[in-house]
């Protein structure tokens, strides 16, 4: 079966660093996003893997490792406006070509204090 | 390049009723994609268009459908509404809907269902 898992919610303190987590079972694992959507706006695209390994960019870094089925999201330097939620999305092999979707997670939401 | 819109904003209907919501892709865009959000399933997969035939589809009833025009824009039409149905409609557009491209989401349609 297809299954992704998220923390429902995360708190930190603005200025520190946080890791989330995206851990995921799929038949035929073809792609990782990580979308980041603020509330009652459009989610928007952070990055994506498809490798095992680390992918950075600039405060947003994201993490692979395909024979864990496992994901990271790490936010460096938070700010306030990175309170927001927190997508995993996974394509599935299983779905290429004429038949293809991408699995949500239902979204980890990260509240930024000061 | 502007960005996906999508009309109307939102959107009160009441039960038994049906409606059409719209989708104008970003320019050069080819394949659009279909998503119900809620808070306690998140974002579910309804449909991808692409050259104006339905190239996948996720798992809802027959009341969900959807078309796409030699434009690329797309609409969904929902038919005898139920109470569930109540949820964003997002709609995204990718280039030609490969594997590792990005989606582009649109603001999302807000349909409340009384």
């Amino acid at each position: 079966g297809q299954n992704i898992d998220q923390p429902t919610e995360m708190t930190a303190t603005e200025g520190a660093i946080v890791q989330i987590n995206c851990t995921y079972q799929t038949s035929g694992f073809n792609g990782l996003f990580w979308y980041q959507q603020h509330a009652g706006e459009a989610p928007t695209f952070l990055s994506y893997n498809v490798l095992d390994g680390l992918e950075e960019k600039g405060r947003f870094s994201s993490f692979l490792s395909r024979s864990k089925g496992y994901s990271y999201l790490l936010l460096k330097e938070l700010q306030m406006k990175d309170s927001a939620s927190y997508l995993c999305a996974v394509r599935d092999r299983l779905y290429a070509g004429n038949n293809r979707k991408l699995i949500w997670g239902l979204g980890t939401s990260l509240a930024v204090n000061p | 390049k502007a960005g996906v819109t999508q009309t109307p904003r939102y959107l009160i209907k009441t039960r038994g009723q049906q409606v059409t919501l719209s989708c104008s892709p970003i320019s050069g865009h080819r394949s659009v994609s279909w998503y119900q959000q809620t808070p306690g399933q998140g974002l579910q997969f309804l449909f991808e268009y692409f050259s104006e035939t339905q190239r996948n589809k996720g798992n809802f009833p027959g009341r969900f459908s959807g078309r796409q025009f030699s434009n690329s824009r797309s609409e969904m039409n929902v038919s005898t509404l139920e109470l569930g149905d109540s949820a964003l409609y997002l709609c995204a557009s990718s280039l030609s809907g490969g594997d590792q491209e990005t989606q582009y989401f649109g603001p999302g349609t807000r349909l409340l269902v009384l």
